[in-house]
């Protein structure tokens, strides 16, 4: 069965540093986003993209952050400067559809601790 | 102010019995809700879906109830099992058609053998 993937599984990174966090949707899907998870505490919505473009963004998705497909199969968050509080699980999902009639497929996630 | 609420008090069952979880939205009139499993250290993975002319929704042992005068919705399995473990967690899209999910806090459910 098609899965998003992501990679690394775990980012450790010094406070100030660049930090590019991978992610390969399913292969049909047109319709991409980043959420986070702060240990304890509630998934939240960073972004969609889609057409190259981003859809929405949400108030945590500073200047500090941008997204990327740089080809066919996938697709980054990039965070600029990294600060302690953007210690978090990062999680990519995938829709073959825009909207919320259709389900979101997440990856696995990928650990990013800030020291 | 907008809020999506799930019992934070984890709920531990019987194996065997129904759980029945609960979420409700206030400031938000979504023309639909999603229910996602999380396991820890884990994506969520998507459930049912159901939509607002839509009382109820059915798979395999999962039911979900959405009532939107309630503003609540209701989220059932039926003869448990401890591999039904897991936080469960509600969400919704504000403006129904651009992917942007907005997540509860979720309910941990907890099946004893």
């Amino acid at each position: 069965e098609p899965e998003v993937t992501q990679t690394p599984s775990h980012q450790v990174t010094q406070m100030g540093q660049e930090v590019i966090l991978r992610c390969v949707p399913i292969s049909n899907h047109l319709y991409f986003y980043w959420y986070r998870q702060i240990l304890g505490q509630k998934v939240e919505f960073l972004v969609s993209f889609y057409n190259n473009e981003i859809s929405e963004k949400s108030e945590i998705f500073d200047d500090q952050f941008s997204v990327e497909r740089p080809d066919g199969s996938n697709f980054t968050l990039k965070i600029r400067s990294t600060k302690l509080e953007d210690s978090a699980m990062y999680f990519c999902a995938s829709s073959e559809r825009a909207g919320g009639y259709n389900e979101q497929f997440f990856g696995p996630g990928t650990r990013l601790t800030v020291l | 102010s907008q809020k999506i609420e799930q019992n934070s008090e984890a709920l531990n069952i019987q194996e065997g019995k129904t759980a029945t979880l609960t979420c409700n939205y206030t400031n938000y009139s979504p023309a639909y809700l999603q229910w996602y499993r999380q396991d820890p250290g884990r994506g969520p993975v998507f459930l049912l879906l159901i939509r607002e002319n839509e009382k109820e929704k059915r798979k395999e042992r999962l039911k979900v109830t959405f009532d939107t005068t309630l503003k609540q919705s209701l989220f059932h399995i039926t003869a448990s099992q401890p591999a039904d473990s897991a936080t469960y967690l509600c969400a919704l899209d504000p403006q129904g058609n651009t992917g942007k999910l907005i997540f509860g806090q979720g309910t941990t459910l907890q099946v004893k053998p």
